[in-house]
């Protein structure tokens, strides 16, 4: 089974602070994607990476940067929280071609931002 | 962009009953892939079914079956004989064949009574 770590559950920020998340898959695949989850907005994707080194923007890239020095890690930055980055972020993973054409997701990483 | 819709942000469903949760989507692609996703409180987002829009076979995975309407983009999700495990946020997601983004909807909570 495909399986995706996050660094942490739960964390707590205070306004200001550079926060890093981790994103760990274990299956050799190509594509990780950082979504954010909000209540009735479902999950929007903030950045995706298809290869080491390689990222794309998605939905909504604004106060976030991410980091994918090594296939299997995915880290999302936020360079300078805000309080209304507090969320639910989510990480996934998903192989770029071929049959298995579905995400697998980590746990989730609730930040709350002081 | 592409959109997908889920009208209902809260179901309830008697335990042994049927239910279904709609999902609507747009796209001019011919070449796709929907899915469901299932997030039970606090833990982690696992894969329902998945319907590959070639196929006119609607996708069945035990309990879990999907009504696809092509031409009105309308992929549901039937579940039948609820159990109280069944009792999660419901995801609708949609994916290009040659793209690697996942769109979601905003998720529809079922709550399944006893």
């Amino acid at each position: 089974d495909v399986k995706v770590t996050q660094s942490s559950r739960y964390l707590v920020k205070r306004t200001g602070e550079k926060v890093f998340l981790e994103c760990v898959q274990d299956m050799d695949h190509e594509n990780m994607f950082w979504y954010r989850q909000d209540p009735g907005l479902g999950l929007r994707l903030i950045y995706f990476s298809y290869d080491v080194k390689m990222k794309e923007k998605g939905d909504i890239p604004e106060g976030y940067s991410v980091s994918r020095e090594k296939k299997e890690r995915f880290s999302l930055i936020l360079e300078s929280a805000s309080t209304n980055q507090t969320s639910m972020y989510l990480c996934a993973s998903s192989l770029q071609t071929g049959i298995q054409e579905t995400q697998y997701f980590g746990p989730g990483t609730r930040l709350l931002v002081l | 962009a592409q959109t997908v819709t889920q009208s209902q942000p809260e179901m309830s469903v008697q335990e042994a009953e049927t239910v279904t949760l709609s999902c609507t989507y747009d796209t001019s692609e011919s070449d796709y892939y929907l899915f469901w996703y299932k997030q039970p409180p606090s833990r982690q987002m696992i894969l329902v079914i998945r319907q590959e829009a070639y196929k006119q076979q609607n996708a069945t995975e035990n309990r879990f079956s999907v009504n696809f309407q092509k031409a009105a983009k309308s992929f549901s999700l039937k579940i039948s004989d609820s159990q109280l495990g069944d009792a999660a946020m419901y995801f609708c997601a949609y994916k290009r064949g040659t793209g690697n983004q996942f769109y979601f909807g905003t998720g529809t909570s079922l709550t399944v009574i006893p």
